[in-house]
């Protein structure tokens, strides 16, 4: 079975510049996070759906971030305008909505602003 | 709102060692806990969790968790560490929110 599939893995941009980040989640888990980690630092929640609504998305930098996630399956993180301080890895995992299950991760996009 | 505390930046430990790996956790309600290793270049793998019953876990790869409640703590151990497990771990926890929060991490350094 397919794990948790992003693309792209590297993207480099300059500043300013839009990105957009794509995700597609294990077959039949309705949970759908998007996570952005630091060098040297654990992942930071951006945006959790439950199918295809954002149940948690306070952390999400709305002037510049968005996403979406239609018909409840891919998802699309996008960052417009980029900043120098967006470069990280951009994570996205998915998990069935039982909280006491796990979540599984893809392999992330690294995300260099320049 | 549930944080996770992991308060060594770096754990070295000769092969063949024990190794532990700290965790302290604070949420509202019951925690649901879990732990995961990153490799360079890696998406998180998913080691075990603790979600009620028997305090004392044990996941993949030889590694084990024990929860304990009173000292809000899940710290990582394996018996015997091998080269090979030197890797970026990190705790994380769920709760009432169903929010998945993660620790900084920390790296486990191996020595042969």
């Amino acid at each position: 079975e397919a794990g948790v599939v992003q693309s792209p893995r590297y993207k480099i941009i300059e500043k300013k510049q839009p990105v957009a980040f794509w995700c597609n989640p294990i077959s039949g888990h309705n949970t759908l996070y998007w996570y952005r980690q630091n060098l040297g630092q654990g992942p930071e929640l951006l945006i959790r759906y439950e199918n295809e609504e954002a149940v948690d998305d306070s952390q999400l930098p709305k002037d510049r971030f968005s996403a979406e996630r239609l018909k409840g399956v891919d998802s699309t993180l996008k960052i417009q305008p980029a900043e120098l301080g967006d470069s990280a890895v951009y994570l996205c995992a998915s998990s069935f909505a039982d909280r006491t299950t796990e979540a599984f991760f893809g392999q992330g996009t690294r995300l260099t602003v320049v | 709102a549930q944080s996770v505390a992991q308060p060594e930046d770096q754990v070295n430990v000769a092969e063949g060692n024990p190794l532990t790996v700290k965790c302290t956790y604070s949420v509202s309600g019951n925690p649901y806990l879990f732990w995961y290793v990153q490799y360079p270049n890696r998406g998180l793998q998913f080691l075990l969790k603790y979600i009620t019953g028997d305090n004392l876990v044990k996941g993949s790869y030889g590694f084990e968790a024990e929860f304990n409640k009173s000292q809000t703590s899940f710290h990582l151990k394996k018996p015997s560490a091998l080269v090979s497990d030197s890797a970026l771990y990190f705790c994380a926890v769920r709760g009432g929110n169903n929010r998945l929060a993660f620790g900084k991490g920390n790296q486990v350094v191996v020595i042969p």
